[in-house]
């Protein structure tokens, strides 16, 4: 089993819909945890942490549930310019420590 | 501010080869990462440089070296390249004591073995 596991894509989906990603994570343990995002052929970027209260910035929000070891974003109003891979992230420190990926979850939003 | 930088971008070797690719960090951070990225695959953690010594490592063989300079910088060499060693090279910087501490990630470097 991998240690990150997403959603399998891709997503298409018109501009203006919400679309949500799911992931899961297997060690109980981990401590830290983020969605990054990575456009064709270029460096994953950070969209955001997530904190087990859930967190928002702007049109995406994130949440955390440790009990199901469970991660999810979803993206509101979605825009062309979310067109990426959305990479589901698991570090099992707070402070250094290794990043583990998931495969990433394809998202193309067309006019 | 000047983010993380690696260079070279594109490199092409032969198997049995050897290379070196370097990083920058990002100015203020004391800690650089490597990672693998295999075409359509998320990366995978090579190793992390902390203080000039290797904190953690990978699944990944001896083939695969590291090293820091005292000025953060840092060094990734792969020896005896396989075809297989071809993906993007991906270098991450951060600061260790930062609370849930966040790296940051180079363009990388694309090495494809021939």
């Amino acid at each position: 089993r991998k240690e990150v596991e997403q959603d399998p894509g891709p997503f298409n989906v018109p501009e203006g819909a919400t679309v949500a990603f799911n992931c899961t994570y297997s060690n109980s343990a981990s401590q830290s945890f983020f969605w990054y995002r990575q456009d064709c052929r270029k460096e994953p970027k950070l969209l955001m942490s997530v904190y087990s209260s859930g967190n928002e910035d702007g049109r995406f929000t994130a949440q955390l549930n440790r009990a199901s070891q469970y991660i999810s974003l979803l993206i509101r109003d979605s825009k062309l310019s979310d067109s990426a891979t959305y990479l589901c992230v698991v570090n099992k420190e707070a402070q250094g420590g290794k990043l583990i990926f998931g495969q990433g979850t394809e998202l193309s939003v067309k006019p | 501010d000047a983010g993380v930088t690696q260079s070279p971008t594109h490199l092409i070797k032969t198997r049995g080869q050897q290379v070196t690719l370097r990083c920058s960090p990002k100015s203020g951070h004391d800690t650089v990462s490597w990672y693998q990225q295999a075409l359509g695959q998320g990366p995978q953690f090579i190793f992390q440089y902390y203080e000039e010594e290797e904190r953690q490592r990978g699944n990944f063989p001896d083939r695969f070296s590291g090293h820091q300079f005292p000025n953060y910088s840092s060094e990734l060499n792969v020896n005896a390249l396989l075809l297989g060693d071809s993906a993007l090279y991906l270098c991450a910087s951060s600061f260790l004591a930062e609370f849930q501490e966040t790296q940051y990630f180079g363009p990388g470097t694309r090495l494809l073995v021939l």
